[in-house]
């Protein structure tokens, strides 16, 4: 199986700042990379899918980029909303996998 | 507008089996375009993908769980449904059924079902 690490776990930033996750994968996974963020009680909401394609009605200030084993999430400028648990989900092959999630809150 | 609804008991006794449906609107799962997936997650916990089906009825499913796991798919009633036997407290956790798109990525997610596993 495919491992997915993802960091930070945790993270704690201020309204305006530029955040960025990472995630790193156990082998090439190419660009078969997606980032979902999941808010407290909620579903997973897809936000970047192909490592670097932003999903329809997404916020512009999410992005995602990298390849092969090492991929960035990133928000450009923080918004209140933005409060949730961000996953990486690798889907190059089965069984696909997710990061272990990072958490991020606002300062 | 696609959705996603699961539906099943919430408390399963240990050693049981765990049954849950998921029914779908806003699209057909027999199009042939997606395919059909459950995932869980723990309470506290990260993702787990348990298992896809396809139209035709072909599964997949995580090697960890695929001695206790069946997935199926009732094209007439637009739904799929999970089973899951010999469940223990482990397999206590929030159920989401979601769609599989050809990118790779699961677009459409169902709310969750919480289900715990005790005496």
């Amino acid at each position: 199986d495919i491992q997915m690490t993802q960091s930070p776990s945790s993270l704690s930033a201020s309204v305006g700042d530029r955040v960025t996750i990472t995630c790193q994968a156990s082998q090439d996974i190419s660009n078969y990379l997606n980032w979902y963020q999941q808010k407290p009680g909620k579903a997973p909401k897809l936000l970047i899918y192909g490592a670097s394609n932003l999903e329809t009605g997404v916020p512009s200030r999410f992005s995602g980029s990298g390849s092969g084993t090492d991929f960035t999430f990133t928000i450009s400028s923080l918004q209140p909303e933005d409060v949730a648990t961000y996953y990486c989900q690798h889907c190059d092959s089965l069984p696909y996998t997710f990061g272990q999630g990072s958490k991020l809150d606002i300062k | 507008q696609v959705q996603l609804q699961e539906s099943g008991p919430g408390l399963v006794k240990p050693s049981q089996t765990l049954s849950l449906t998921c029914t779908v609107s806003g699209d057909s799962i027999s199009s042939g375009t997606y395919f059909w997936s459950w995932i869980r997650q723990p309470a506290g916990e990260g993702l787990e993908w348990i298992g896809r089906i396809s139209p035709s009825g072909s599964a997949n499913y995580n090697p960890y769980l695929k001695s206790r796991v069946t997935i199926s798919i009732d094209t007439s009633k637009n739904q799929f449904s999970l089973k899951l036997s010999s469940v223990t407290a482990a397999d206590t956790a929030v159920y989401y059924c979601a769609r599989k798109s050809r990118r790779g990525d699961h677009d459409y997610w169902g709310q969750g079902t919480l289900v715990t596993v005790s005496s």
